[in-house]
């Protein structure tokens, strides 16, 4: 069973502050790692799915790096805005079939006016 | 595009009463769906995977006979708790992909959520 760590588990930021989570998973039988977006009261909203070793992505202030021979993706965020708050969920799986994520805890990012 | 639609949003019952929650894809079909519970300060885990036309697969420690789960249909899939009891209080959300993934595989393509379903068992 894989297990994917998410740190740290809650964070304050001011606005404008830019700031990062990390989520590691197990290296070996790795195919992809998912991140998702988790406001209030709503469903969680994909972000990336990476599966290349050095990948990055972007959408808009929001960025993610990938590192599978470690184990290890950041999620990174620039000038963070109230709207950013919410949980931010990583998950790995180790198929390409159409299998389930395991998911971390997540880290829930509060961005203070 | 991609929704999927989850209900009832917060139901609160009495210990016995069985409950069942619908897992809609609005506009893709999903031949196979995914059922999470999230108990507080934990992470997502899967309870099952739905599969239209066949058994549901159960993770180890979920109990089939509870947790009762049909796919009727490619946009339809229902978790019934039965006799429900205060343990089983818990949030509960399901997911899919859509079933036309083009190139690649399954893995590297996003699941779609419901907004989730708040049990509790008085």
């Amino acid at each position: 069973i894989l297990n994917v760590e998410q740190s740290p588990q809650s964070l304050h930021v001011q606005e404008g502050d830019s700031t990062n989570f990390t989520c590691s998973f197990p290296s070996s039988n790795f195919y992809a790692l998912h991140w998702y977006r988790w406001e209030t009261a709503k469903s969680p909203e994909a972000l990336f799915v990476m599966t290349l070793n050095g990948d990055e992505k972007k959408k808009g202030r929001i960025s993610a790096t990938l590192n599978t021979k470690e184990g290890y993706s950041y999620l990174y965020i620039k000038g963070s805005q109230p709207e950013d708050s919410a949980t931010y969920l990583c998950a790995s799986t180790a198929y390409s079939g159409n299998t389930p994520l395991v998911f971390g805890k997540g880290t829930r990012l509060s961005v203070i006016a | 595009g991609a929704v999927v639609s989850q209900h009832p949003s917060w139901v609160i019952c009495k210990s016995g009463t069985s409950v069942k929650i619908e897992c809609r894809s609005l506009d893709f079909q999903a031949t196979t769906m995914f059922w999470y519970r999230q108990f507080p300060k934990q992470s997502l885990m899967l309870m099952a995977t739905s599969n239209e036309g066949s058994k549901a697969t159960y993770e180890q420690g979920v109990e089939k006979d509870k947790f009762l789960i049909n796919h009727a249909s490619l946009t339809l899939s229902t978790l019934t708790v039965t006799s429900a009891h205060p343990e089983d209080s818990s949030f509960y959300i399901c997911s899919a992909r859509v079933d036309d993934i083009g190139q690649g595989g399954w893995g590297n393509q996003p699941q779609h959520f419901g907004d989730g379903t708040r049990l509790s068992i008085l």
